[in-house]
């Protein structure tokens, strides 16, 4: 599976969109873009995914580049409870080994 | 509700002691798998199974087994603990084999919390 690129932490103010980037320059055509997030030692949760299109969800917005060598996450209003480690993981489409690869993630924090 | 449940949610084992920790989950998933979670870490993929019957290693499978005897459970089993053991352990599920549905992520359980003294 592709590695990801993902900054350490990022901060939000509450009520704004959260915009998290994730660089996978080594995607293959049959990889899968996915987003999970964990709050506080929970256990992760799935957000989104997908391959090239842009995707829309009740939770978030997946934009990934023409190129899908990056996408973003966005949450639209973020709030105080969307603190949390975002994890951008890709892996090779369903039917095939399914293993997900956590890398160290994304500290959001969001602020009054 | 449905979702994924793992067993205990704390324990403290001595170096050597064995212990199983459950995982049991009742959405009909073929997909099971263990993470290992360890202060500022991602998640590390311990092993996995893909069905009844059919199991793997994944990143860090020494000194853990599985198995999986029916659909709904995958149990971890530390065979001789050891200090280097201590982490949060979570189990996961999906179905592979569904079409685009909220499911078609992984679901998480809410871990177990080892300590090994």
């Amino acid at each position: 599976d592709a590695k990801t690129t993902q900054p350490t932490s990022m901060d939000c103010a509450e009520g704004r969109a959260a915009n998290l980037p994730c660089n996978h320059s080594t995607i293959s055509g049959n990889e899968y873009v996915y987003w999970y997030r964990q709050i506080h030692s929970q256990g992760p949760q799935y957000i989104i995914h997908g391959l090239k299109n842009n995707e829309t969800n009740e939770m978030a917005s997946l934009i990934i580049t023409e190129d899908r060598k990056s996408s973003t996450l966005i949450l639209p209003h973020a709030t105080l409870r969307d603190t949390a480690v975002y994890y951008c993981i890709v892996r090779v489409a369903r039917g095939t080994a399914s293993k997900l690869t956590f890398g160290t993630g994304t500290r959001l924090q969001v602020t009054l | 509700n449905a979702g994924v449940t793992q067993t205990p949610k704390f324990q403290v084992l001595k170096t050597g002691q064995s212990m199983t920790l459950q995982c049991a989950q009742d959405m009909n998933h073929e997909y099971m798998s263990w993470y290992r979670q360890d202060p500022g870490m991602g998640l590390r993929l311990i092993h996995y199974s893909v069905g009844a019957g059919i199991t793997d290693q994944g990143e860090v499978p020494n000194g853990y087994n599985v198995s999986r005897s029916t659909t709904e459970d995958f149990p971890l089993r530390l065979l001789s603990a050891a200090p280097s053991q201590t982490s949060v352990y979570f189990c996961a599920s999906s179905s592979e084999r569904e079409p685009r549905h909220l499911s078609y992520g992984y679901t998480f359980g809410s871990g177990t919390r080892l300590t090994v003294v």
